[in-house]
């Protein structure tokens, strides 16, 4: 199987800053990575898909990037909505698709 | 607009079975793959299974192979997973998620919570 590790687990920042959330798989996966929002209670949102591609209707502060096997979601100014987990996925492999652990990012 | 309608949640004994089903809406459903993920309370998603679009190919992670099984009737617009010899561990939200291919998941239900306990 593909381990799908992020980095950090918690991200502290306030609003209107610029972040970054790291993504490493265990063997490269090329550009086969997804990046979901996923706020309490609801479902996983779909944010990037194929390391860097930004899915219809989402914010252009949101951006991918990344290749084989690391990659980063940035969010260029942090905005009051975006305060969730956030999660990276591997599609590299169509027997098994893993998810990474989670990023949750929290007010200062 | 697309809707993804997860039902048959619910409590259930350690070694009890359940079926879940997903109503499909607004696409055309026998175009796409299907997958099921669940998140268990407080912890991070986790893939389930995944089924191509007549049925014909399921696929499922190793923590669920040979009690769970992924199913769809595509004249009904509905997928299903059969969970059988529950444990503990599968207490969790189910969520199935439409395969766009590429864009991986792009809609997902609203989720149904299963809760596996004596």
């Amino acid at each position: 199987d593909i381990q799908m590790t992020q980095s950090p687990s918690t991200l502290s920042a306030s609003v209107g800053d610029r972040v970054t959330i790291t993504c490493r798989a265990s063997q490269s996966i090329s550009s086969w990575l997804a990046w979901y929002q996923q706020k309490p209670g609801k479902a996983p949102k779909l944010l990037i898909y194929k390391a860097s591609s930004l899915q219809s209707g989402v914010p252009s502060r949101f951006s991918g990037s990344g290749s084989g096997t690391e990659f980063t979601l940035t969010i260029s100014s942090l905005q009051p909505d975006d305060f969730a987990t956030y999660y990276c996925q591997q599609y590299n492999s169509y027997s098994l698709i893993t998810f990474g652990q989670g990023t949750r990012l929290e007010i200062k | 607009e697309v809707q993804l309608v997860e039902s048959g949640g619910g409590l259930v004994q350690p070694g009890g079975s359940l079926r879940l089903s997903c109503a499909a809406s607004g696409f055309t459903f026998s175009s796409y793959w299907m997958h099921w993920v669940r998140q268990a309370p407080g912890k991070g998603l986790v893939w389930v299974s995944r089924i191509d679009s007549d049925g014909s190919s399921t696929k499922y992670a190793d923590s669920v192979k040979g009690r769970f099984t992924t199913s769809r009737d595509n004249a009904k617009n509905t997928l299903y997973l059969q969970m059988n010899s529950l444990r503990a561990e599968d207490t969790a939200v189910y969520y199935c998620a439409r395969d766009n291919g590429v864009a991986k998941n792009d809609y997902w239900g609203q989720g149904t919570l299963v809760t596996v306990s004596s």
